[in-house]
Formats: C-alpha cells, sequence, structure tokens
C-alpha cells in the first residue's frame, strides 16, 4: 500500500531564511510525487512535482523539491522564505502502476516570521 | 475564470437531511474527484470519475452517491446526514494520466448540527 509521511507537523522560520519541508513515501514502482499548498479557506494548489529525470525538481514561487530514492524521500525546499509563504503544505505521490490514486500526507504549516 | 468551481461555498444543515454539492470544470479534463478534508486537515479521497465512469471508490459510507452527466461535472449528493459528515469536500480535476497534478476547486465547508 501507499503511502505518504510528512514528520513535522508545524516548521517555524524566519523570514530570509532557507526552509525545508519533510516528506518520505512509500509505493509500489516509480512514484510520482507532488507538493500542494493550501492557503486559508482555499483550495490546493499545485507547486511542483517530480515524475523522471534530475532528481531536483523546479516549482512555483521559487520552490524547490529534492528526490532521494534511497532515502525514499521528496523534501521541499526554498532558499529564502517569505512571509508570505506561510501556509499548510502537502505532499503526495501515486503510483505509477496503481488507478492514479492521489495519497496526501498529513499535511505541514509553515510558519514564517518576520 | 474559474477552473474548476463548487456550489455552495458553505453548506449548513441538520442532521438526517439530504443535501448535494455541485462542481464543474472547465479545462476539459478527463478525470474527476472528490476529496474530503477533516478538522484535523487530513485529505483523504473518496471518488474519482473518468469520463464519466466511476474508477475510484474508497471506503465511503453508501449515503454519499457521487453522479457525474458528463465529465465537465461531478456532483456528490449526501442523503441521512450525520454530524461526523462535517468537513470540508474538495473537487479536484486532471488530464487523466497519473503524473498529471490535479486542480482543485476552493472547497465546500459542510456543517451539520
Amino acid at each position: 500500500a501507499q503511502s505518504v509521511a510528512q514528520p513535522e507537523d508545524q516548521v517555524n522560520v524566519a523570514e530570509g531564511n532557507p526552509l525545508t519541508v519533510k516528506c518520505t513515501y512509500s509505493v509500489s514502482g516509480n512514484p510520482y510525487l507532488f507538493w500542494y499548498v493550501q492557503y486559508p479557506n482555499r483550495g490546493l494548489q499545485f507547486l511542483l512535482k517530480y515524475i523522471t529525470g534530475d532528481n531536483l525538481v523546479k516549482g512555483s514561487y521559487g520552490f524547490e523539491a529534492e528526490f532521494n530514492k534511497s532515502q525514499t524521500s521528496f523534501h521541499l525546499k526554498k532558499p529564502s522564505a517569505l512571509v508570505s509563504d506561510s501556509a499548510l503544505y502537502f505532499c503526495a505521490v501515486r503510483g505509477s502502476s496503481n488507478t492514479g490514486k492521489l495519497i496526501f500526507g498529513q499535511g505541514t504549516t509553515l510558519q514564517v516570521k518576520p | 475564470d474559474t477552473a474548476v468551481s463548487q456550489t455552495p461555498k458553505y453548506l449548513v444543515t441538520q442532521m438526517g437531511n439530504d443535501k448535494s454539492i455541485k462542481c464543474e470544470q472547465n479545462l476539459g479534463h478527463d478525470t474527476m474527484y472528490w476529496y474530503k478534508q477533516d478538522s484535523k486537515k487530513f485529505l483523504k479521497i473518496m471518488f474519482s470519475y473518468n469520463n464519466k465512469e466511476l474508477i475510484i471508490n474508497e471506503t465511503v459510507p453508501n449515503r454519499f452517491s457521487p453522479k457525474s452527466p458528463d465529465k465537465a461535472h461531478l456532483n456528490l449528493h449526501i442523503n441521512s446526514l450525520e454530524l461526523g459528515d462535517s468537513a470540508v469536500y474538495f473537487c479536484a480535476s486532471s488530464p487523466g494520466p497519473s503524473n498529471s497534478p490535479l486542480h482543485f476547486g476552493n472547497g465546500t465547508r459542510l456543517t451539520v448540527t
């Protein structure tokens, strides 16, 4: 069975500092990995995805994520955090061999303080 | 020009009532989904339709019945509402292939009293 874990309920960083939001996954076959962001009272917005190719994936709003197959991780990163990055972040995985069911992690709240 | 739109945005109702949530997408996508987000923000897939055909049906009480009149619409009907049904329900769509991201609506906050 596929699963996603986000080990931190909340991550706090100061504005201007680098940020990392962690994600590990378990899936049969090759993983399709995604990051989404949710602002209050809004739906989820797609940030970036890893399908194949380079392990470092660049996405929207300056975010990037690094796929690490040996550690089964897909951590979200940004070199310099903004207060406006404060939101709820979800990692998600689909197995390439299944019906396309997207499984979400439990979410990590990112708080960027001025 | 909303890509995935859900109505209503808020729904407050009493236990035992029957209610529906509507979803429409104008992206030309083949696949649509319903997700439930509980009070702890955990997201769980409920249903998925591909070209009006049900392809994913998670362990959901049969009081929940999705209906897809065409591939641009996926509605969710809930019978005999219970307190535990209170949540935010998100509709989403995707082009189809499993490597495509989902596009989400802004959610319907259902409160059952």
